[in-house]
C-alpha cells in the first residue's frame, strides 16, 4: 500500500471557524510533511515530523497547528484564518526524512477562507 | 538562501518532438527529485538522484544529474499528449528533512 490519505477533499471555512486536515499513512513512514500550494506556484514546506516529533516549522503563524498523534497520522489544525491562506494543502510521507528519500504525496484538501 | 529554477517555464510542443527542462539549483546538493502534477492533482514522484552522473529512465522521460554543475534535466523524447503537466524538481537541502521545490514547468504537448 503505497497510499497517503486526506480529509477532507474541499474544506471551506470562515476566518473565525476551528477546523482540522487529516492526513494518514500506512506504509510505515517515519517522516510526515505539509506543503501548502497555491495556485500555479510549487508546494512550499511548512512542517515536517520526524519520528513523531517536530523537525521543521518553516515560520508558519500559529493560526496552523500541527500534531502528530502517532506515526501514521498527521493533523493540521486551523484557527482564525485570513483568506490569503486558501490553497491546497498536501501531506507527504518518506521512509524516514534523512535525505534520499522518494516522499509520497496525498490527495490533497483544496481549503477556501471566506 | 537555496533557490531551485527551472527553465523554460512554460512549454508548448508539437506531439512526437523531444525537448529539455533545466533545474538548476544555488547550493551543493546530490539528491534531486522530479514530480509530475496534473491540473486539479497532487504529485507524484517521477525519479529520485542521488549522485553526481545519475540517470534514470521511465518511458519517454529521461532525468540525469550534475552535481558539480548545480544541474539537472528532464529530457523528454517523442512527447505525446499525455505527458502535458507541471513537471517540478526539488532539492533535498543540505541532507535534512527540508525539501526545496522549484519554479515548476508547464507542459503542453499538442496533438
Amino acid at each position: 500500500d503505497t497510499e497517503v490519505t486526506q480529509t477532507p477533499k474541499h474544506l471551506v471555512m470562515g476566518m473565525t471557524n476551528k477546523k482540522s486536515l487529516k492526513c494518514e499513512q500506512h506504509m510505515g513512514h517515519r517522516a510526515m510533511y505539509w506543503y501548502k500550494q497555491k495556485a500555479k506556484k510549487p508546494p512550499e514546506l511548512m512542517f515536517v515530523y520526524s519520528y513523531e516529533k517536530l523537525s521543521i516549522n518553516e515560520s508558519v503563524p500559529s493560526r496552523f497547528s500541527p500534531e502528530c498523534p502517532n506515526s501514521s497520522l498527521l493533523n493540521l489544525h486551523l484557527h482564525a484564518l485570513q483568506p490569503e491562506d486558501s490553497a491546497l494543502y498536501l501531506c507527504a510521507s518518506s521512509q524516514d526524512g534523512g535525505g534520499a528519500d522518494t516522499q509520497y504525496f496525498g490527495p490533497g484538501t483544496r481549503l477556501t477562507v471566506l | 538562501e537555496l533557490k531551485v529554477e527551472q527553465n523554460p517555464l512554460f512549454l508548448s510542443m508539437q506531439e512526437g518532438k523531444n525537448y529539455t527542462i533545466y533545474c538548476n539549483y544555488s547550493t551543493t546538493s546530490d539528491r534531486l527529485y522530479w514530480y509530475r502534477q496534473d491540473p486539479g492533482k497532487s504529485l507524484e514522484s517521477l525519479f529520485v538522484l542521488l549522485s553526481n552522473g545519475a540517470v534514470k529512465q521511465e518511458g519517454r522521460l529521461m532525468a540525469s544529474l550534475d552535481t558539480k554543475a548545480r544541474l539537472s534535466t528532464l529530457h523528454i523524447t517523442a512527447a505525446v499528449h499525455d505527458l502535458s503537466a507541471t513537471y517540478f524538481c526539488a532539492v533535498d537541502y543540505g541532507g535534512t528533512y527540508k525539501y526545496i521545490f522549484g519554479t515548476g514547468t508547464r507542459l503542453k504537448v499538442l496533438a
